[in-house]
């Protein structure tokens, strides 16, 4: 089975502009959760969604937005980008079984200008 | 929520050596634990996990006891290698069945030849 991808890999963006995260699951997960990763803060919980609606939401700011597909595939979105969005975002998904493991993509390494 | 503490890095060891990372966690219930391994450049990998309390999980060389009696995951390999130099979360989900996990701050180890 294919894993979990991501694209873009890397993007840089300038402050006040929006960005589009996009994640495509492993076949037949139907869980899909986004981190961000700081040298600062660590790994930090944003969102997941399963079945098309948002199940678990983090601290984030409104600016941090998500969505997901019929086929399972989700996107993130963060509008008006600060200096502090510069981090490594990571997909996971999961069959939703009852144990919580996750499967991690490679991330989405955004540098905000 | 549950939550989880590790042991602060970085660990340095010359090759063949026995390794130990320390993993200590609060939890409601027993819920299921991991360990994840973040190679350079690269998003997180499930190297193993534990579902309940006394289960030892394993893979790679390595090994984790899920011990109840002192809240404790601690990762462990007999003789390590260049290549297993990475950073090291211990991780477990926010309330027992949940798809949001919470880490540890990681820990970021450095085999030397």
């Amino acid at each position: 089975k294919a894993g979990v991808t991501q694209t873009p890999r890397y993007l840089i963006k300038t402050r006040g502009q929006q960005v589009t995260l996009s994640c495509s699951p492993i076949s037949g997960h139907r869980s899909v959760s986004w981190y961000q990763q700081t040298p600062g803060q660590g790994l930090q919980f944003l969102f997941e969604y399963f079945s098309e609606t948002q199940r678990n939401k983090g601290n984030f700011p409104g600016r941090f937005s998500g969505r997901q597909f019929s086929n399972s595939r989700s996107e993130m979105n963060v509008s008006t980008l600060e200096l502090g969005d510069s981090a490594l975002y990571l997909c996971a998904s999961s069959y939703s079984g009852l144990d919580g493991t996750q499967y991690f993509g490679p991330g989405t390494r955004l540098t905000v200008l | 929520g549950n939550s989880v503490t590790q042991m602060e890095g970085p660990v340095t060891l010359s090759e063949e050596a026995f390794l130990t990372i320390n993993c200590t966690y609060t939890a409601t219930g027993y819920p299921s634990l991991f360990w994840y391994v973040q190679y350079p450049g690269e998003g997180l990998q499930l190297l193993l996990k534990a579902t309940k309390a006394d289960d030892k999980g394993s893979n790679k060389g390595f090994e984790a006891t899920y011990r109840k009696e002192t809240t404790s995951f601690h990762l462990e390999k007999g003789s390590v290698q260049v290549s297993d130099s990475a950073v090291y979360f211990c991780a477990l989900p926010i309330i027992q069945g949940a798809q949001k996990l919470v880490f540890g701050q990681g820990t970021r180890l450095t085999i030397n030849p």
